[in-house]
């Protein structure tokens, strides 16, 4: 069984800061990762969406890795903006099923 | 491209009544997804249409809830009778193809009183 781990829970950091987000999974037999960010009282954002096949994806100011044999995925968020403040959830696919299985996410907290 | 819809994105009801969710996907997405998170828990599969068929239905939690997409377009999940414990947000998530992205509604916030 699929559990997801996001470490740290929360993050506050001061504007400008290069800040990573980490995810971990326990069985590494995927087909995708994707990354959301969801606003209080919204739904999910999709930010990347990495392949099984894939080492990184980039979308301006973010980066995303995987490591799916180790079980892992990184968020990078380089020059932080109060604007991304918001709860990050890393989501892997598992290899048969349609599923996303998703973490607690980290809340991230960009201060002015 | 509207996005995912979810209709209402507030309910509140007592025990025991009956509350009908909508989702409409993005137009010509042929996955639908319902997902809900229940209160400090992580968000959770219920179940994944593929057009009008159901693709898994292994994260319904019991046979209080009924998804169904006529059509294949819209979506309703119906829960009847309501418990306490399905209070929670109820977020719905579609895809064009089976590898592509999610993309999810802003959920409809349900409260169980």
């Amino acid at each position: 069984k699929q559990e997801v781990t996001q470490i740290p829970a929360a993050l506050s950091v001061p504007e400008g800061e290069n800040l990573v987000l980490n995810c971990s999974f326990t069985d590494s037999a995927i087909y995708n990762l994707q990354w959301f960010r969801q606003d209080p009282g919204k739904g999910l954002t999709s930010l990347l969406l990495i392949q099984s096949s894939q080492r990184e994806q980039t979308s301006g100011r973010l980066n995303a890795s995987l490591d799916k044999s180790s079980g892992r995925s990184t968020l990078y968020i380089a020059a932080s903006q109060p604007g991304d403040s918001a709860t990050y959830l890393c989501a892997p696919k598992g290899v048969n099923t349609g599923k996303l299985i998703f973490g607690q996410g980290t809340t991230l907290q960009v201060k002015p | 491209e509207a996005g995912v819809t979810q209709f209402p994105s507030h309910s509140v009801i007592e025990k025991g009544q009956t509350v009908t969710l909508r989702c409409d996907p993005i137009s010509g997405h042929d996955n639908l997804y319902w997902y809900r998170r229940v209160m400090g828990k992580e968000i959770k599969f219920l179940l994944h249409f593929v057009k009008e068929s159901k693709q898994d239905e292994s994260g319904m939690p019991n046979n209080r809830f009924l998804a169904e997409r006529t059509g294949g377009t819209y979506s309703t999940l119906k829960v009847q009778p309501a418990e306490l414990e399905d209070s929670g947000v109820y977020f719905c998530a579609s895809s064009r193809a089976w590898d592509s992205p999610l993309h999810f509604g802003n959920g409809t916030r349900l409260t169980v009183t």
